[in-house]
């Protein structure tokens, strides 16, 4: 069955060090991999997307590594900043699609 | 400019009631979704739409659920005799015709059925 996995438990990390979430997915061949930054009572924020043919994306502090191998999806927030705590969620969308299938999303929070 | 707007934010209603939820896409936005997200889960989808049509109806549960945009532009999500397991968050989203792939998403409408 076609399953997306992230990390359910909470992440908690000290401001400045780099935060490294992890997507993983199974009997998928998505198009694009993307992930949203979500905040409570929100909609879910888009921030990277990357596509089956590239190795890794970045936006400012922000970078993302897919590997079509593994079937595996790491997302990096470097320099954290108690402003980054938020829940992170992956999504996949296959070729031909539009529609977006997401994991359950993992909580980051970040320390002072 | 502005983003996706939802109303209303927070409905609550009885088993068996009828329910109407709306979303206003970011304007010239062609493609319009609506998901459902139950507390602790990611977004499930629910059906998108190309301009007026609706392209892709299969995340729809059951056929209680139904949704219009009749003019290419405002969906309505109407929900027919609900029921409990029916609360959840309702948001919708929208993306430009061409880059489907990035979708824009409103606040959400928090539906609860007692």
């Amino acid at each position: 069955s076609q399953k997306i996995e992230q990390n359910s438990e909470a992440l908690n990390i000290q401001e400045g060090k780099t935060a490294t979430l992890t997507c993983n997915y199974t009997n998928y061949s998505p198009a694009y991999l993307q992930w949203y930054r979500q905040d409570p009572g929100r909609g879910p924020v888009f921030l990277l997307l990357i596509r089956e043919n590239e190795k890794e994306k970045r936006k400012e502090r922000l970078k993302v590594t897919f590997d079509t191998t593994l079937k595996q999806s790491l997302f990096h927030i470097t320099a954290s900043q108690p402003a980054d705590s938020a829940t992170y969620l992956c999504a996949l969308m296959v070729g031909g699609g539009n529609k977006l299938t997401f994991g359950t999303g993992t909580q980051l929070k970040v320390e002072l | 400019g502005a983003g996706v707007s939802q109303t209303p934010s927070n409905k609550v209603t009885e088993k068996g009631k009828y329910v109407e939820l709306r979303c206003d896409p970011i304007s010239g936005h062609t493609a319009l979704y609506w998901y459902r997200q139950s507390l602790g889960q990611g977004p499930e989808f629910l059906i998108y739409f190309q301009g007026t049509g609706a392209a892709d109806d299969s995340g729809l549960p059951n056929d209680r659920f139904f949704a219009v945009r009749p003019e290419g532009s405002v969906s309505t999500l109407k929900i027919q005799r609900t029921e409990r397991g029916d609360s959840a968050v309702y948001l919708c989203a929208s993306s430009r015709q061409g880059q489907e792939e990035t979708q824009y998403f409103g606040p959400g409408t928090r539906l609860l059925v007692l």
